[in-house]
């Protein structure tokens, strides 16, 4: 069964920080992973999409990297600001299941 | 962006009575879509796979007389939260699978529905 784990948990910092964010899954033969924005009691907003055959993707101040060998990807914040604040949840589609096993998330918090 | 719909965004019951949750996906059709919910400060947990015109599929766990899945479409999923009880509270989101284009295979989600039983 697919566990997927994100690190840190929680993380504050202030504005104007590169960060990065750690994702971790224990099957490698995954279809694609995943990031996501989830603000307080809102829905998930979809950030980057990597497809199992990439090793990364930018959209704007985001970069997602994916080492699937490793089971490893990381989003990349640059120049965080305080808007950034949100919980960040990666997920994995397991090849073949096509539903997502997400993380816990990691509530960032970015101070003005 | 593909854009999901899910209605009600809040709803307060009381304990017994049933409550219907509708997932659409406005500008593409989803012959897959997946119902999740999350509980305060916790992760998703997928709930089920709802297939167009086919029974859904449970996860371990879920009971299948208690939640009640139907799509009826290709741009619309319900579930039914029957005899709900305080412990059915909840964040319930769904989520559509686009079936082609060039974001195939990527899923998108609605903004969810809040479960207050009282």
């Amino acid at each position: 069964k697919q566990e997927v784990t994100q690190i840190p948990a929680a993380l504050s910092v202030p504005e104007g920080e590169n960060l990065v964010l750690n994702c971790s899954f224990t099957d490698s033969a995954i279809y694609n992973l995943q990031w996501f924005r989830q603000d307080p009691g809102k829905g998930l907003t979809s950030l980057l999409l990597i497809q199992s055959s990439q090793r990364e993707q930018t959209s704007g101040r985001l970069n997602a990297s994916l080492d699937k060998s490793s089971g490893r990807s990381t989003l990349y914040i640059a120049a965080s600001q305080p808007g950034d604040s949100a919980t960040y949840l990666c997920a994995v589609n397991d090849t073949g299941r096509r539903a997502l096993t997400f993380g816990s998330g990691t509530r960032l918090q970015v101070q003005p | 962006g593909a854009v999901v719909s899910q209605h009600p965004s809040r709803v307060i019951c009381k304990s017994g009575t049933s409550v219907k949750i509708e997932c659409r996906s406005l500008d593409f059709q989803a012959t897959t879509m997946f119902w999740y919910r999350q509980f305060p400060k916790q992760s998703l947990m997928l709930m089920a796979t709802s297939n167009e015109g086919s029974k859904a599929t449970y996860e371990q766990g879920v009971e299948k007389d208690k939640f009640l899945i139907n799509h009826a479409s290709l741009t619309l999923s319900t579930l039914t939260v029957t005899s709900a009880h305080p412990e059915d509270s909840s964040f319930y989101i769904c989520s559509a699978r686009s079936a082609g284009g060039l974001r195939t295979g990527e899923l998108f989600f609605g903004e969810g529905s809040r479960l207050t039983v009282l």
